[in-house]
């Protein structure tokens, strides 16, 4: 099956860190990858779309300066916490389609942020 | 207003049993595709069954199975023989158009627990 890769699994920082998360797709291109942040107990909230090669779509409420998305190649997508804060402590977790609308999304294992 | 519904926050269900997961949707599109993912503790989003608007017949796979009703605009899980590994937050999700590419819109989710 199709596998995607996501690093770190957790990551614990002090506040005005910079985060780098990284998502994979190890056996099929991905054409489009998503970006989900997940609050305990709580269902998974889109944050951006990526399509490799154009900007990111962003959700509406979601800071584009401050979660910079990379998608450089068919199987890369890298979220960017800049200058992260207390209040970004959350789980994020990325999961990519390949080409086709019938597609499930195949996710990573998701990254545990705790910033101090 | 909603437009991927779990109206069960939490559900038990006695080993070796079946259980059904509600999800009801909305949407105007045509073509459209309704999927269910299993979240352990552990954090990982495990895919479990997809169905298509247009597919005639219900989905399975394994002791999944999907009970698509198009005109009620449900798509209910049922696991049958449940296992204590079942255990899990379950979320059924919507794929629909986006402005060319596809999106993701994810239910409340469904905490199940299995009674030994």
């Amino acid at each position: 099956g199709a596998v995607v890769s996501q690093h770190p699994s957790r990551v614990i920082c002090k506040s005005g860190t910079s985060v780098k998360i990284e998502c994979r797709s190890l056996d099929f291109q991905a054409t489009t990858m998503f970006w989900y942040r997940q609050f305990p107990k709580q269902s998974l909230m889109l944050m951006a779309t990526s399509n490799e090669g154009s900007k990111a779509t962003y959700e509406q409420g979601v800071e584009k300066d401050k979660f910079l998305i990379n998608h450089a190649s068919l199987t890369l997508s890298t979220l960017t916490v800049t200058s992260a804060h207390p209040e970004d402590s959350s789980f994020y977790i990325c999961s990519a389609t390949g080409q086709g609308g019938n597609q499930p999304q195949h996710f990573g294992d998701g990254t545990r942020l705790s910033i101090l | 207003a909603q437009k991927i519904t779990q109206t069960q926050p939490g559900m038990f269900v006695q080993e070796k049993e079946a259980v059904t997961l509600d999800c009801t949707y909305d949407t105007s599109d045509q073509s459209y595709g309704l999927f269910w993912y299993k979240q352990p503790s552990s954090g990982e989003m495990i895919f479990l069954i997809y169905q298509g608007s247009y597919d005639e017949q219900n989905a399975t796979e394994g002791r999944y199975s999907l009970n698509f009703q198009k005109a009620r605009k449900s798509a209910n899980l049922v696991i049958s023989a449940s296992q204590l590994g079942d255990s899990a937050m379950y979320f059924c999700a919507m794929r629909e158009a986006n402005s060319g590419t596809y999106k993701y819109i994810f239910g409340t989710g469904t905490r199940l627990k299995v009674l030994a």
